[in-house]
């Protein structure tokens, strides 16, 4: 079975730039959540859906950043405009069931913004 | 900030060996589960254990769990090359949400 499919797996854009990543569930999972990892600050949870709504974004940074699910198996995350701090790997994870159940992860994208 | 912490930071061993990671967290939990990130990867599902539990084995893990001490290890036996890799724990109470510690980096040595 296909695992996690995250788009584009590397990303370089200037700032001021809008940057999109994309997100393919596996087939039958309910719940979605955005990540990002950076040295720093280690990995965040953004934001998670449960059934195509949004949960709790309450680790999105600011308004720049948006997430959506316009169906079930596919989610976008949306930076506009983007700026240098940005910069990091961002991952999406899927999961079934409930919270007694592992997530599933992409490989990320990994996000330079110049 | 995270709940997770483990120790150590980084751990560098030689084949054959084992390694034992720990972690620390802060609140209540209805289970802690350890993940693998090799190099460039997404992080990889090793096992889930859950807050009435004390161990549990998956092949040559072997992970304990302390809620008085509210810590957590991980022990990989007869460690391999392959087993190079960040591992992370991570807690979940009464919510979706996923709180991952800093990780540990492990280096195995042929």
């Amino acid at each position: 079975d296909a695992g996690v499919i995250q788009s584009p797996r590397h990303e370089v854009t200037e700032m001021g730039q809008e940057v999109t990543l994309r997100c393919k569930l596996i087939s039958g999972h309910n719940s979605l959540f955005w990540y990002r990892q950076t040295m720093m600050r280690g990995l965040e949870l953004l934001i998670y859906f449960n059934n195509n709504v949004p949960i709790d974004d309450s680790g999105m940074p600011e308004d720049r950043f948006s997430a959506k699910m316009p169906n079930a198996s596919f989610s976008t995350l949306k930076i506009q405009p983007s700026e240098p701090r940005d910069s990091a790997v961002y991952f999406c994870a899927s999961r079934s069931g409930t919270i007694n159940q592992p997530q599933h992860f992409g490989d990320g994208t990994r996000l330079s913004i110049l | 900030s995270q709940q997770g912490e483990e120790d150590p930071q980084a751990l560098s061993i030689q084949e054959g060996e084992n390694a034992t990671m720990n972690c620390s967290y802060k609140t209540s939990i209805n289970n802690l589960q350890w993940y693998r990130q090799n190099s460039g990867r997404g992080l990889v599902h090793l096992i889930l254990i859950r807050s009435n539990e004390r161990e549990k084995h998956s092949g040559r893990l072997r992970v304990t769990l302390d809620t008085s001490k509210k810590s957590s290890s991980l022990l990989i036996t007869a460690s391999r090359a392959a087993d190079t890799a960040s591992y992370f724990c991570a807690t979940g109470y009464n919510t979706d949400k996923l709180i991952f510690g800093t990780g540990t980096r492990l280096q195995v040595f042929p």
